[in-house]
C-alpha cells in the first residue's frame, strides 16, 4: 500500500488560513470516515488534532478543522499562529484492516 | 491520564531481532474500546504504521512488515510488545507505542495518546 499523498510543504503568515490536502483511494480515505490528522513538533511525539474526518479531541483549538470530499481529506488551520509551525500527517483506516499515513507536510509560519 | 512508555535496547545488530515493550499506565490494556499499536519514524522521515493488537490477542500488521513482525500482549502486566526480526539499517527509527480507538470490531481509528518514542539504531 502506498502512502497517502500530501504536499511536502505549505506556508502562511500569522493570522492567515492554510489548507493541507491528503489524497488516497476509495480503499482508504474515500471509503471510510476514519481519517485523522496529527501535529508533530521537532523531537516530540505526534498529537492527534482531528479524528473521524472532522472531530477535534478535547483541548484542541477550534482553529483546526477537517473535511473530506471523495478520496481527498483536508486540514484547515485558521488564524495561523507561530506555534502552529510543525509537521502534519494524515492517516486513514483501509479496507485491508490496516492503517496508512501520509508522507507529511511541513508548515512554515512566515 | 493514560500514559505509554516504550522500553528496550537502543542498539541492535544487523540480522538480529529488535524487541521493545510498551507499558501502559493510568488505564487498562484490557479495554474493549481500543487497540494498541506500534508506529515508527526513520530519522528525518515520515510515520509508518507497523501493527496493532487487541487485548484478546488479535493482531493486524503492515503488509510490508508482516513477515518480520510479531506483536504480543500481556494483560497481567498491562504491557504489549514488538518483535521485528532480521533487522537492517533501514529499520533504524524512533519507535512509538500508542493507543488506537476502536469504533467497531476490526476497525483501527485514531491514535491517542502516543508514547514519547524510543530511538533504535541498527548497526554493528
Amino acid at each position: 500500500q502506498s502512502a497517502l499523498t500530501q504536499p511536502a510543504s505549505v506556508s502562511g503568515s500569522p493570522g492567515q488560513s492554510i489548507t493541507i490536502s491528503c489524497t488516497g483511494t476509495s480503499s482508504d480515505v474515500g471509503g471510510y470516515d476514519y481519517v485523522s490528522w496529527y501535529q508533530q513538533h521537532p523531537g516530540k511525539a505526534p498529537k492527534c488534532i482531528i479524528y473521524d474526518v472532522r472531530n477535534r479531541p478535547s483541548g484542541v483549538s477550534n482553529r483546526f478543522s477537517g473535511s473530506k470530499s471523495g478520496n481527498t481529506a483536508s486540514l484547515t488551520i485558521s488564524g495561523l499562529q507561530a506555534e502552529d509551525e510543525a509537521d502534519y500527517y494524515c492517516s486513514s483506516y483501509t479496507s485491508s484492516t490496516t492503517v496508512i499515513f501520509g508522507g507529511g507536510t511541513k508548515l512554515t509560519v512566515l | 491520564q493514560l500514559q505509554l512508555q516504550e522500553s528496550g535496547p537502543g542498539l541492535v545488530k544487523p540480522s538480529e531481532t529488535l524487541s521493545l515493550t510498551c507499558t501502559v499506565s493510568g488505564g487498562s490494556i484490557s479495554s474493549r474500546s481500543h487497540y494498541w499499536g506500534w508506529i515508527r519514524q526513520p530519522p528525518g522521515k515520515g510515520l509508518e504504521w507497523i501493527g496493532s493488537i487487541y487485548y484478546s490477542g488479535g493482531t493486524y500488521y503492515s503488509p510490508s512488515l508482516k513477515s518480520r513482525v510479531t506483536i504480543s500482549v500481556d494483560t497481567s502486566k498491562n504491557q504489549f510488545s514488538l518483535k521485528l526480526s532480521s533487522v537492517t539499517a533501514a529499520d533504524t527509527a524512533v519507535y512509538y507505542c500508542a493507543r488506537h480507538f476502536r469504533p467497531s470490531s476490526a476497525v483501527l481509528s485514531w491514535i491517542d495518546p502516543w508514547g514519547q518514542g524510543t530511538l533504535v539504531t541498527v548497526s554493528s
